[in-house]
């Protein structure tokens, strides 16, 4: 069974950093691209960021694009989250989420529970 | 980007009930590359249907998905007591990747 398991969050002020983790078991953890989706009150779900299987691909939106880094461990079964210039409209519940392949394509086929960030002063 | 617009935001059904949900998208949706997922408070959301109309690995013949282009729909036949959550539909064949707003679906 796919088990995606989330933990980083917390209360950081605004402008500062934080780094989530998603500890994945239960699949070949090498073998699958994988994802961050927020949820957020005001604007539901967001795709912040993907990462090939291998790590040499990576993809952002703009709202992210060079604040965010998506990274992995493929030694450790680890997905992680860098998070740099944290904002207020960044405060979200953070899933991580698989792809069912090795390239960044198709949809998630298996989400964390989700980890929450609060930015806040 | 492709903004998904979902329709009714909440649907009150009474179980047994057919559930209709709507998916319309601002533009078409490159190779019909449309999911829907399913979420539950406190859960993790759970993935239905991916290309509009494929079921995902468990999931039960009651869920169908249909469509092409801008307007997508989800179906639920006769909802169970579990059903009742929150839908949201993404699209994943245009850059960036976007969900819709969701469409509650409450009991009665």
């Amino acid at each position: 069974e796919v088990q995606l398991l989330e933990s980083g969050g917390g209360l950081v002020q605004p402008g500062g950093s934080l780094r989530l983790s998603c500890a994945a078991s239960g699949f070949t953890f090498s073998n699958y691209a994988m994802s961050w989706v927020r949820q957020t009150p005001g604007k539901g779900l967001q795709w912040v960021a993907s990462i090939s299987d291998s790590g040499v691909s990576s993809y952002y939106p703009d709202s992210v694009k060079g604040r965010f880094t998506i990274s992995r461990d493929n030694s450790k079964n680890t997905l992680y989250l860098r998070m740099n210039s944290l904002r207020v409209d960044d405060t979200a519940i953070y899933y991580c989420a698989k792809r069912p392949g090795g390239a960044v394509a198709g949809a998630f086929d298996s989400w964390g529970q989700g980890t929450l960030v609060t930015v806040s002063s | 980007e492709t903004v998904l617009t979902q329709s009714p935001g909440t649907l009150s059904l009474s179980p047994g009930e057919r559930a209709t949900l709507s998916c319309r998208a601002s533009q078409s949706v490159s190779g019909s590359y449309l999911a829907w997922y399913q979420h539950k408070p406190g859960q993790a959301p759970r993935l239905l249907i991916f290309g509009a109309s494929s079921r995902a690995t468990g999931i039960p013949d009651r869920f169908s998905g249909s469509g092409s282009g801008t307007d997508f729909t989800l179906t639920i036949t006769r909802l169970e007591p579990e059903d009742f959550a929150v839908y949201y539909c993404q699209q994943y064949g245009n850059s960036p990747l976007t969900f819709g707003g969701g469409t509650k679906v409450e009991i009665k």
